[in-house]
């Protein structure tokens, strides 16, 4: 109930394409997903976070879709860079939760080719 | 304005040893959240504090680990008797709000502190 699952485990995508990474949930009553981008020896940094009101949220080169009938959420990076290589996390939580506590997928290390 | 503050950033014990990990949230905020990271996957929940309290705890394991945040000073990750398994990244978080739901402002990570026992 309380998992999220994150795939793919690694991504390699070359440099102008598109980044796609999915998640899927369990818990219907999460209602806050974010992804958050982490660099080698850095802590998890927020990217772009959703809540299940709408369908898409688009922030620069950066997508969240959402569809709430099938519990799952994506992450596309468009233009896709270099400096975009680093280990994605999604993440769920509930408002009004006691703790703020996230649940989060286990990450994808995408690569950028040049 | 400085970030959340963890100390030490790498942490070497003996097993059997006690390692105690800090945190100084943002200024501001005071509620403090510990999580935890082994290698190859995500993060995981261990606790949730405000000033002098622990408000969840569920995700710590039920022996040798222990958290607290004083009134004045660092949050505190203690864990005694170290175990090879316990060799993870430890990571905080802080934010100005408690109740009401995780929000984009405010939940901010620091840049951890990588345990590892030998």
């Amino acid at each position: 109930q309380q998992q999220v699952k994150q795939s793919p485990q690694s991504l390699i995508v070359q440099k102008g394409g598109i980044s796609i990474i999915n998640c899927a949930y369990e818990n219907t009553a999460f209602d806050y997903f974010p992804w958050y981008q982490q660099f080698p020896g850095k802590g998890p940094a927020l990217l772009i976070a959703i809540r299940p009101d709408v369908s898409e949220k688009k922030e620069g080169r950066f997508t969240i879709s959402f569809n709430k009938s099938a519990k799952q959420f994506s992450l596309h990076i468009m233009d896709s860079q270099p400096g975009d290589s680093a280990t994605y996390f999604c993440a769920a939580s509930r408002m009004g939760q006691g703790a703020q506590k996230l649940v989060f997928g286990q990450g994808t290390r995408l690569t950028i080719n040049p | 304005n400085a970030g959340v503050m963890q100390n030490p950033r790498h942490l070497v014990r003996r097993r059997g040893q006690e390692a105690r990990l800090r945190c100084s949230p943002m200024k501001g905020h005071s509620h403090v959240y510990w999580y935890r990271q082994l290698p190859e996957e995500g993060l995981k929940f261990m606790v949730y504090l405000q000033k002098e309290n622990i408000i969840d705890e569920s995700g710590m394991p039920k022996e040798r680990f222990s958290a607290e945040f004083p009134k004045e000073g660092p949050s505190i990750l203690r864990i005694q008797q170290v175990v090879r398994g316990d060799s993870a990244a430890y990571f905080c978080a802080s934010s100005p709000f408690g109740t009401g739901g995780a929000s984009d402002y405010g939940y901010t990570f620091g840049s951890g502190t990588r345990l590892t026992v030998v």
